[in-house]
């Protein structure tokens, strides 16, 4: 598809779970982020990747989160250990570059609900 | 996706009419504002950015206003239509070539009355 594409797009997990959300980003797109969205509140910002590296990771809440793009395109979040804190709508967005910082394009998000 | 907005303040405004949306924003450095517009169970989209140099920029039926002295952003929408009705994001960024870290506001709703 043209857009964002994020998958699943709904996951319930239990507590203490692993859980692995995936991110394709638009095609050529070489800047890619990854945003959280708590119910009623604006997204908070979790990590951003120029390519295939972390570019800036200040956002991630602490060490069970962790997020990779090995071949600077798809990339998956990786949360161990969740909590019930970590449900939200995790949201990525790529851009063309670095440059643009307000043309991001959001998929849809991945709805995570911890039980 | 989930639905936002759930407690967020909400503005109702009469199809047709013009809707301004306010933002307080926290970082006096901040060089850079975007306004996004979100709709239930979809992604922020893009609608209209401005540059701290700037005070007023216009777009196709929205303008934002920009006043550094009380840290301010709005966004008006003229002619209000039914497929304005979302939520409605401020986000600053520290400069305008940052490329990551947007620090959005709370939101606002907006509902469009036919």
């Amino acid at each position: 598809g043209a857009g964002v594409s994020q998958t699943p797009s709904n996951k319930v997990t239990e507590k203490g779970k692993y859980v692995e959300l995936r991110c394709d980003p638009i095609s050529g797109h070489t800047a890619l982020y990854w945003y959280r969205q708590s119910l009623g509140q604006g997204p908070e910002f979790l990590i951003y990747f120029q390519g295939t590296g972390a570019a800036d990771d200040s956002g991630l809440p602490n060490d069970r989160f962790f997020a990779v793009r090995p071949e600077g395109s798809v990339s998956t979040l990786k949360i161990q250990r969740t909590e019930r804190g970590d449900s939200a709508v995790y949201l990525c967005a790529s851009s063309l570059n670095r440059g643009w910082t307000g043309e991001l394009f959001f998929g849809e998000g991945s709805r995570l609900t911890v039980l | 996706g989930e639905s936002v907005g759930l407690h967020l303040p909400t503005l109702s405004v009469q199809e047709g009419d013009n809707s301004i949306i306010n933002c307080a924003y926290s970082n006096s450095a901040s060089d850079y504002f975007i306004w996004y517009k979100q709709e239930s169970g979809k992604g922020p989209q893009f609608i209209i950015d401005i540059r701290s140099n700037m005070d007023k920029r216009q777009g196709q039926r929205v303008t934002v206003l920009l006043n550094k002295t009380v840290k301010h952003l709005s966004l008006q929408i003229a002619a209000t239509q039914p497929g304005d009705s979302a939520v409605y994001f401020c986000a600053e960024s520290p400069a305008y070539n940052a490329g990551n870290m947007l620090t959005f506001g709370g939101g606002t709703r907006l509902m469009v009355k036919p």
